[in-house]
């Protein structure tokens, strides 16, 4: 099954204990996003990648950090979490069509995190 | 600098109720436009798109929508809602060409409510 999955679903943690989010999708598609969804904020860019090793920053990137060394998975990385990094996190990822223009965009089930 | 306004953060609408959910872009060019709903707790799924062409999309789940240049809109509709279609739904705009490709703006939402 096509799918995106994402691990943890949920977390909770402590103020500046680093942590990983997973992030692997099945699809073989190029490009790969993270975004944060805020309650009245909508859905907002952390950062994304076109291809292997290449990635580049979104709407709001501060405090967060990626990789993407193989083309399945793209690790969302808390280097020193903080409390305005509560938040509903999304993993997209979708092929690129003909002039690097994305099409559908697919999403994993979302992890939700909590920084005390 | 691309962005969506959903005017309507909160629609309740009757089952079997004609439904119109408002959705205006910002863009320089002609723009790839998505609606996503986002049912509690999950994911989001798209219900259509629309790229080129005819400017009315039949998407997923009976839902259509119509993109109309000189409204920069692109409203979705549904003619009769059933109580299942109760969710989050997202209109996103994506810029075209590479350098911002696959950049996806998403509109803070609209919360639909269906009462029987």
């Amino acid at each position: 099954e096509a799918q995106v999955t994402q691990n943890p679903r949920y977390l909770i943690t402590v103020t500046g204990k680093k942590l990983t989010v997973t992030c692997s999708q099945n699809m073989n598609h190029e490009y790969m996003s993270w975004y944060r969804q805020d309650p009245g904020l909508g859905l907002r860019q952390i950062y994304y990648s076109m291809n292997v090793e290449v990635t580049d920053k979104g709407d709001v990137p501060e405090g967060y950090k990626v990789s993407r060394k193989e083309k399945r998975n793209f690790p969302l990385i808390l280097e020193s979490p903080s409390p305005n990094q509560t938040s509903l996190y999304f993993c997209a990822s979708t092929p690129l069509r003909l002039a690097g223009t994305t099409d559908t965009q697919y999403f994993g089930p979302g992890t939700r995190l909590t920084v005390l | 600098a691309q962005s969506v306004t959903q005017p309507d953060i909160h629609i309740t609408v009757s089952e079997g109720a004609s439904l119109e959910l408002r959705c205006n872009y910002s863009y320089g060019a002609t723009p790839y436009l998505f609606w996503y709903v986002q049912s509690p707790g999950q994911g989001l799924q798209l219900l259509l798109k629309y790229f080129s062409g005819d400017t009315l999309v039949q998407g997923i789940k009976g839902f259509e929508a119509e993109f109309k240049r000189s409204q920069s809109s692109f409203n979705l509709r549904k003619p009769s809602v059933h109580w299942s279609d109760a969710a989050e739904y997202f209109c996103a705009v994506g810029a075209k060409g590479t350098g911002t490709a696959s950049k996806l703006t998403f509109g803070t939402g609209t919360r639909l409510q269906v009462t029987l």
